[in-house]
């Protein structure tokens, strides 16, 4: 079975802070491996994806995600975190046929 | 280059109309996919359209819904007799085809259908 598990439903972390938000994947094959951040009342913005290549991929506003194969996990991590940073962020896997799987969303609280 | 275009951003039916909700892909992308959001929840795949042709439609209900991707203008996802439970936040992506493979999605600012 094709699927995307994001174990929390919330991470709390304090501003400056490094943050991980965690997401694990079931698929056969080669991944491809996607974060998209969402903000209250907006569409999904895509952040970072990997395909092929360096484990460690880098995308917008400072987040970065590492691939592990034989944890099958894609964790998407900042080194210092921001209040804007607060908001809903989904984990996505491409799957046979071209669809695609999200997990169930992991909310970001950045506090002061 | 614009981005994904949903229309309208914000939808009130009252139970047993229509509604209509359309999206426009980016510019060069031909493959689309609906989504459904409820609320404090995650995204739930309705169904894959390639121009002219749907792909996956496993994600939809069988009654009452309806999506199309004609070859001339947006892809339109379909409602009829709406009901409460239909009251939803429904996105739309777009992505482009690559040697057979979808990358990346890129999602529209999505429609909030309330059913009253």
């Amino acid at each position: 079975a094709q699927s995307v598990a994001q174990p929390e439903d919330q991470v709390n972390v304090a501003e400056g802070n490094p943050l991980t938000v965690k997401c694990t994947y079931s698929v056969s094959g080669n991944p491809y491996l996607f974060w998209y951040v969402q903000y209250p009342n907006r569409g999904l913005q895509f952040l970072l994806k990997y395909i092929t290549g360096d484990n460690l991929v880098k995308g917008s506003y400072g987040f970065e995600a590492e691939f592990n194969k034989s944890q099958t996990s894609f964790h998407l991590k900042k080194p210092s975190a921001l209040v804007s940073d607060s908001a809903l962020y989904f984990c996505a896997v491409r799957g046979n046929f071209n669809k695609f799987y999200f997990g169930s969303g992991t909310k970001l609280n950045v506090k002061p | 280059n614009a981005g994904v275009m949903q229309n309208p951003r914000h939808l009130v039916r009252r139970r047993g109309q229509e509604a209509r909700l359309r999206c426009s892909p980016m510019k060069g992308h031909s493959h689309v996919y609906w989504y459904r959001q409820l609320p404090e929840e995650g995204l739930k795949f309705m169904v894959y359209l390639q121009k002219e042709n749907i792909i996956d439609e496993s994600g939809m209900p069988k009654e009452r819904f309806s999506a199309e991707f004609p070859k001339e203008g947006p892809s339109i996802l379909r409602i009829q007799q709406v009901v409460r439970g239909d009251s939803a936040a429904y996105f739309c992506a777009s992505s482009l085809e690559d040697r057979g493979i979808q990358e990346t999605q890129y999602f529209g600012p999505g429609t909030r259908l309330l059913v009253l």
